[in-house]
């Protein structure tokens, strides 16, 4: 079946400039991850979903990030006025109901550079 | 906060037996240990997830002693595609679980 898909795979921008992301979880699964992953390093949770609320919003990194999700199903991770410290790789997942023994499944990605 | 410890890189050679253990000295009652691994370029993908005791499936086991303060990820006789690096994670999702920075493993002919 079809896995997490992100897109796009790769984008550039200017610093300063807005940028949206986007995440097509597996159907049905209701729970909902962002992660950001800079050269090298781990991943670092962004946000989480249950459905279409977070629950917390506190591990986004400044207030330039946002994130939404429509209809349980795609969400959207924005940055504003991007700066060269965003350029990382964000990574999406998602599981069936976000309990404690349900894997998550990831995307492979959105690199992001900023310029 | 259940914080992991992981070693950093591992090296081995093809056909061995590979064991990668992660600390998690405040696990919670609740939390699961998952682990995932990771090719270049590529998202995480699940290997095996355990709550105690001994956990096998066809690529992998996770063993779980007792206290559960440590798990062990075995990889029997790995080949060169299992070079990668492989994450440790326990419990659940919120803004103070952080994946660790994994283990690099490097399997050699």
């Amino acid at each position: 079946g079809a896995g997490v898909s992100q897109s796009p795979s790769n984008k550039v921008t200017e610093k300063g400039k807005d940028v949206e992301l986007r995440c097509d979880p597996i159907s049905g699964h209701t729970a909902l991850y962002w992660y950001r992953q800079r050269l090298g390093q781990g991943l670092e949770f962004l946000i989480y979903f249950q459905g279409n609320s977070a629950p917390d919003k506190s591990g986004l990194p400044s207030d330039r990030f946002s994130a939404e999700r429509t209809g349980e199903s795609v969400s959207t991770l924005t940055i504003q006025r991007t700066q060269q410290e965003d350029s990382a790789v964000y990574l999406c997942a998602s599981s069936l109901d976000g309990q404690l023994d349900q894997p998550q499944h990831f995307g492979d990605g959105t690199r992001l550079s900023i310029l | 906060l259940a914080k992991t410890t992981q070693p950093i890189s591992m090296d081995s050679y093809e056909g061995q037996e590979v064991n990668i253990t992660c600390s998690h000295n405040n696990i919670a009652t609740n939390d699961y240990i998952t682990w995932y691994q990771q090719f270049p370029s590529q998202g995480p993908r699940f290997i095996i997830q355990g709550y105690k005791t001994k956990v096998t499936n066809e690529v992998a086991s996770l063993f779980i002693p007792a206290d559960r303060k440590s798990s062990t990820l075995s990889l029997p006789r790995v080949s060169l595609s299992d070079t990668a690096v492989y994450y440790c994670l326990v419990g659940r999702l919120n803004n103070d679980m952080r994946f660790g920075a994994g283990t690099r493993l490097t399997v050699k002919p």
